[in-house]
């Protein structure tokens, strides 16, 4: 079984719905993000999460809100979406180096979001 | 200026060809740096890290020059499966990774 899972692997929605994108993981890991890819731009950084209680903005966070539910799960809500969030999203697990630094992140396979 | 800054190519090789990536960055505080590889609409994967004496996996090498704020990575004997993006990706502080857009590679027979 995968290690990070999201759900679901694709979405087409029109402008000014709600929707949710769900994220699992079984690394154990403490730290959660997620992204959103564009071509030509690159993987952009929406909300990272230390834990249940600590939530970050990101470089692109307007227009979203994430909720971290429990260690493993951590999931991002477009609350009225519109057509320029269609992306591909990605949620990404991490943990931190003995020494501190951050370690790789692993990711999961991807939610391909389509608003019309 | 690009926090990470990479060629998009495309990088068009012949199999066997060496082919090698550059990379720079803008914050020397960085301190944890990695090559990562994405297949088309799949999610990227961890290719290797790099370390300041430089690192070598199979054919794969990648140096770090931290005075410079370069990395790059060198890939020997190109194979048709390494037809990829190839993302450079830096650690700003402790608390997330900063990806480059990616250069892209295509290994013809």
């Amino acid at each position: 079984d995968a290690d990070v899972t999201q759900t679901p692997r694709n979405r087409i929605t029109k402008t000014g719905k709600r929707i949710m994108l769900e994220c699992s993981q079984t690394k154990g890991h403490d730290r959660m993000y997620w992204y959103r890819q564009d071509p030509g731009l690159g993987l952009r950084l929406i909300y990272y999460s230390f834990d249940v209680k600590d939530i970050n903005k990101g470089e692109i966070s307007d227009g979203y809100s994430v909720s971290r539910q429990a260690q493993a799960k951590f999931s991002l809500s477009l609350e009225s979406a519109i057509p320029n969030q269609t992306a591909l999203y990605f949620c990404a697990t991490s943990d931190l180096q003995v020494n501190g630094a951050l370690n790789e992140q692993f990711f999961g396979p991807g939610t391909r979001l389509t608003v019309l | 200026r690009k926090e990470v800054e990479q060629d998009p190519g495309p990088f068009n090789v012949p199999e066997g060809a060496t082919v090698a990536f550059n990379c720079t960055y803008s914050n020397s505080a960085s301190q944890s740096f990695f090559w990562y590889r994405q297949d088309c609409r799949k999610e990227p994967k961890l290719l290797m890290s790099v370390y300041s004496s430089g690192n070598e996996d199979g054919r794969f090498t990648a140096q770090l020059n931290r005075a410079s704020q370069y990395i790059s990575l060198l890939i020997r004997d190109s194979k048709l499966s390494d037809s990829a993006t190839y993302l450079c990706v830096v650690t700003v502080d402790t608390d997330k990774l900063i990806f480059g857009t990616g250069t892209r590679l295509q290994v013809f027979p």
